[in-house]
């Protein structure tokens, strides 16, 4: 029931901005959006995470529309190293409280010198 | 920052044993933690939601008597594969909510390889 959709696979050239797309037209209003990357046999890493203000860490940007049915990630200058698997997820609301995230099927990444 | 360890990384166990795999909230407490599974080249499937002195809630189509879950502390999760056969084999990772405002937490994984 993974709620996003996003490319299988991009390239970005070393040290250029790294511009990730992701759609959720059916997020629901207090959904917050997450983004993750993982990188071969390792855990996921947090990114970063938004319900409908654009928000900035030391690692990405994160760009959400207005009507919140999509955002994008932005790696502002890739390296070798963020070469890895992006998953956009919408956190969900579950029965009884809680929340969980379900994981789409990611976007590959590759940086490339 | 918070940090969620799991043990074993790696683990090869024969065909019918049970494994047991840990999943430990280093510096914070949680009361729910996140058990998921990834078969290669797959995104990660979550499995079940474990509650701190409570039941643990499976997703639908997660056997709960093969895959037992225990969150018996507010830092300790388990994860306790019954009867592992080779379609066990898999890469198995949790999560925990962070207290701070990085999100959710996940350990390194552990690597199952039954054989």
């Amino acid at each position: 029931d993974a709620k996003t959709t996003q490319p299988p696979s991009m390239d970005c050239a070393e040290g250029r901005a790294a511009n990730l797309p992701c759609n959720h037209s059916t997020i629901s209003g207090n959904e917050y959006v997450y983004w993750y990357r993982q990188i071969h046999s390792q855990g996921p890493q947090y990114i970063i995470h938004g319900l409908k203000n654009n928000e900035t860490n030391e690692m990405a940007s994160l760009i959400i529309t207005e009507d919140r049915k999509s955002s994008t990630l932005i790696l502002p200058h890739a390296t070798l190293r963020d070469t890895a698997v992006y998953y956009c997820i919408v956190r969900v609301r579950v029965t009884g409280g809680g929340n969980k995230l379900t994981f789409g099927t990611g976007t590959q990444l590759k940086v490339e010198l | 920052g918070a940090v969620v360890s799991q043990h074993p990384s790696r683990v090869i166990c024969k065909s019918g044993t049970s494994v047991k795999i840990e999943c430990r909230s280093l510096d914070f407490q949680a009361t729910t933690m996140f058990w998921y599974r990834q078969f290669p080249k797959q995104s990660l499937m979550l499995m079940a939601t474990s509650n701190e002195g409570s039941k643990a809630t499976y997703e639908q189509g997660v056997e709960k008597d093969k895959f037992l879950i225990n969150h018996a502390s507010l830092t300790l999760s388990t994860l306790t594969v019954t009867s592992a056969h080779p379609e066990d084999s898999s890469f198995y990772i949790c999560s925990a909510k962070s207290p701070s405002d990085s999100g959710y937490t996940f350990g390194s994984g552990t690597r199952l390889t039954v054989v």
